[in-house]
């Protein structure tokens, strides 16, 4: 079944303590990208990736890295995490940015940042 | 920067009604606009999808209008159905995606 995976579905964790989400898709999609869904705010783009090793800032990067060493890969990592990032984050992948190309979202991850 | 306007952020219709939740966007580099339903607990999920050479486009009980001059583009939901209760948000790309803020859409049965 085409899919994008993402792990832990659900996190809480402290201010400071490192964490890691993973996001995996077996489509074979050149494009990656990650995203926090915040109320009445939408969706917003943290970090894309065109391809691997090419990784880009979104319209809110800050307190994130990613990586993308491999095409079906795209983990997203949080330093310090702050309670500013207590958000719901999506990844998404498609076969390339250029338009007229679906993007297949991945189930969520609910992160809590006490 | 660039950005996309969406209204209403909250809708509710009677089962059998009309919806229509409408869209403006800012870049005019934009050249297509997907609409995705996000249900609880689920990622959002492409439903339709309009590019910049169509004025129109529908699927069954879904439709989509794209006005590129005046950089609005709308969803047209008929016959509504208690299962298209769900978050619904535009999108517009062109070098870069961006989503509207969503539309909660309530159908009472």
């Amino acid at each position: 079944e085409a899919q994008v995976t993402q792990n832990p579905r659900y996190l809480i964790t402290v201010t400071g303590k490192k964490l890691t989400v993973t996001c995996s898709q077996n489509m074979n999609h050149e494009y990656m990208s990650w995203y926090r869904q915040d109320p009445g705010l939408g969706l917003r783009q943290i970090y894309y990736s065109m391809n691997v090793e090419v990784t880009d800032k979104g319209d809110v990067p800050e307190g994130y890295k990613v990586s993308r060493k491999e095409k079906r890969n795209f983990p997203l990592i949080l330093e310090s995490p702050s309670p500013n990032q207590t958000s719901l984050y999506f990844c998404a992948s498609s076969l390339a940015q250029s338009a007229g190309n679906e993007q297949f979202f991945g189930p969520g991850t609910r992160l809590t940042v006490l | 920067g660039e950005n996309v306007e969406q209204h209403p952020s909250t809708l509710s219709v009677q089962e059998g009604d009309s919806a229509v939740i409408k869209c403006t966007y800012s870049d005019s580099a934009s050249n297509y606009f997907p609409w995705y339903k996000q249900e609880l607990g689920k990622g959002p999920q492409l439903i339709i999808d309009i590019r910049s050479n169509v004025g129109e486009k529908k699927d069954q009980r879904i439709a989509v209008t794209l006005n590129k001059t005046a950089k609005h583009f709308s969803l047209h939901i008929t016959e509504t159905q208690p299962e298209d209760s769900a978050v619904y948000f535009c999108a517009a790309t062109g070098f870069k995606t961006i989503f509207g803020a969503g539309t909660r859409l309530f159908v009472k049965a």
